[in-house]
């Protein structure tokens, strides 16, 4: 049972705006920055969007994040088959000396 | 910054597991960085283990905390992970990773992974 939430599957067709969102409480979410992470089937996952909503270079201005209270979202638009991956949330959570929690991932489908 | 993983690829039930971190083209030494590890079991998420900061600072996994132990060797530009009492539950894809600037969970460069099978 991860300590962030999301949904385990999602999937739209090319083109389309996905959106994979992600729960947690106010230890984590609620109080620190979300990073959101890709991984192709066989790498190492990369670093899709941090600080909610920054990407790092080279990531495609089509990839969004957002966050509200205790809750952030990953949004994909103009969806391309090379999106198909899984999709993981990530943040710092203040209890328990602190340390870092993912979100079970979310498997996306490109129909 | 490159990051390599290197350590036995297969570790006998209940004995301790241990990889190290090798990274090239920056320093381990250097401040608002923390370098971690993170796990993937076969078919599953990913799981963070810890990490550990330039100045000696480490933190841990809660369900974790009590069989490992994350360490730098700065005079190889090296960290290394050591994980006690292992079972099959740790066999996993392990993964070293360095956060950007700042950040204490952001990780913006990954190793290729190893993976690690506990089995006799």
């Amino acid at each position: 049972q991860s300590v962030l939430t999301q949904p385990p599957s999602a999937s739209g067709t090319p083109g389309q705006r996905v959106t994979i969102s992600c729960s947690g409480s106010s230890s984590n979410i609620g109080s620190n920055t979300v990073n959101w992470y890709q991984q192709l089937p066989g790498t190492a996952p990369k670093l899709l969007i941090y600080n909610y909503n920054q990407r790092p270079s080279g990531v495609p201005a089509r990839f969004s994040g957002s966050k509200s209270g205790t809750s952030a979202s990953l949004a994909i638009s103009g969806l391309q088959s090379e999106d198909e991956a899984d999709y993981y949330c990530a943040a710092w959570d203040d209890s328990l000396s602190g340390h870092v929690v993912f979100g079970g991932g979310t498997k996306l489908t490109v129909l | 910054l490159q990051l390599q993983e290197s350590g036995p690829g297969l570790v006998k039930p209940s004995e301790t597991l241990s990889l190290t971190c090798t990274v090239s083209g920056g320093s381990i030494s250097t401040s608002s960085f923390f370098w971690g590890w993170i796990r993937q079991p076969p078919g599953r998420g990913l799981e963070w283990i810890g990490s550990f900061y330039y100045n000696g600072a480490t933190y841990y996994n809660p369900s974790l905390k009590s069989r490992v132990t994350i360490f730098g060797d700065t005079s190889k530009n090296q960290f290394s992970l050591k994980l006690h009492s292992v079972t099959a539950a740790d066999t996993a894809m392990y993964y070293c990773a360095k956060t950007y600037s700042g950040s204490y969970g952001g990780y913006d460069n990954w190793g290729q992974g190893m993976q690690v099978t506990v089995s006799s």
